[in-house]
């Protein structure tokens, strides 16, 4: 088992549908964050939480709505998304600052695809 | 604004040879992590090496190194004696050490493949 867990790994929806992303970490983490990974493009930051707070929305589309009910679970719900925000949505998680090596420590994805 | 450049979109190598994967980054920052993360065909990102922009020696991880040219802005990756399942795609990040939270920005990535 992966110390941060996602699913569903593959999601298939028409754009009128409405479907969530979850996410789990099982590392006591208390920073979470949505990545959405394109082909050919860097990596982009979507959302970050510190302590169940959003601290970062990198001028994402209404239509992508993150929700973090405490510092282990995280979802990012989806509606009447676009073909173009057909991608693998990777979340991760990161320690609290004073234990902190800097680096995010990331689940398998979730591949979505928008019809 | 901080980015992170990967100019080499694919690389091929020969099982137990070496091969070095290029980086170049922009910041105005200091202190600063730099890392090389993988990510085989399974997707799950994994952390190869960090470096802390305030160590000048070079991180090594066993087979993997990497010459940081601080100056220069260059963080470059060596796998020596690769093996097959180096195969993935790989990607340079940076993040910024003063953050609340580890916002790391990513490079394009680059596809290593390794021929037996």
């Amino acid at each position: 088992e992966t110390g941060v867990t996602q699913t569903p790994r593959h999601l298939v929806m028409g754009m009128t549908n409405k479907k969530s992303l979850k996410c789990e970490q099982h590392l006591g983490h208390n920073a979470m964050y949505w990545y959405k990974q394109s082909a050919k493009k860097p990596l982009e930051l979507m959302f970050v939480y510190n302590f169940k707070e959003q601290t970062e929305n990198n001028s994402v589309p209404s239509r992508f709505s993150p929700e973090c009910p405490n510092s282990s679970h995280l979802f990012l719900h989806l509606h009447t998304l676009q073909p173009e925000d057909s991608a693998l949505y990777l979340c991760a998680s990161s320690p609290r600052k004073r234990t902190d090596t800097g680096e995010l420590f990331f689940g398998e994805g979730s591949r979505l695809t928008v019809l | 604004a901080q980015t992170v450049t990967q100019s080499q979109p694919e690389m091929s190598v020969q099982e137990a040879e070496t091969v070095t994967l290029s980086c170049t980054y922009d910041t105005s920052e200091s202190d600063y992590y730099l890392f090389w993360y993988k990510q085989p065909p399974s997707r799950q990102m994994i952390l190869v090496i960090r470096q802390e922009a305030y160590k000048q020696q070079n991180a090594t991880e066993n087979r993997f190194s990497v010459n940081f040219q601080k100056a220069a802005k260059s963080f470059s990756l060596k796998i020596s004696d690769s093996q097959l399942g180096d195969a993935a795609m790989y990607f340079c990040a940076y993040s910024f050490r003063g953050g609340a939270t580890n916002k790391l920005i990513f490079g394009t990535g680059t596809l290593l493949a390794v021929q037996p």
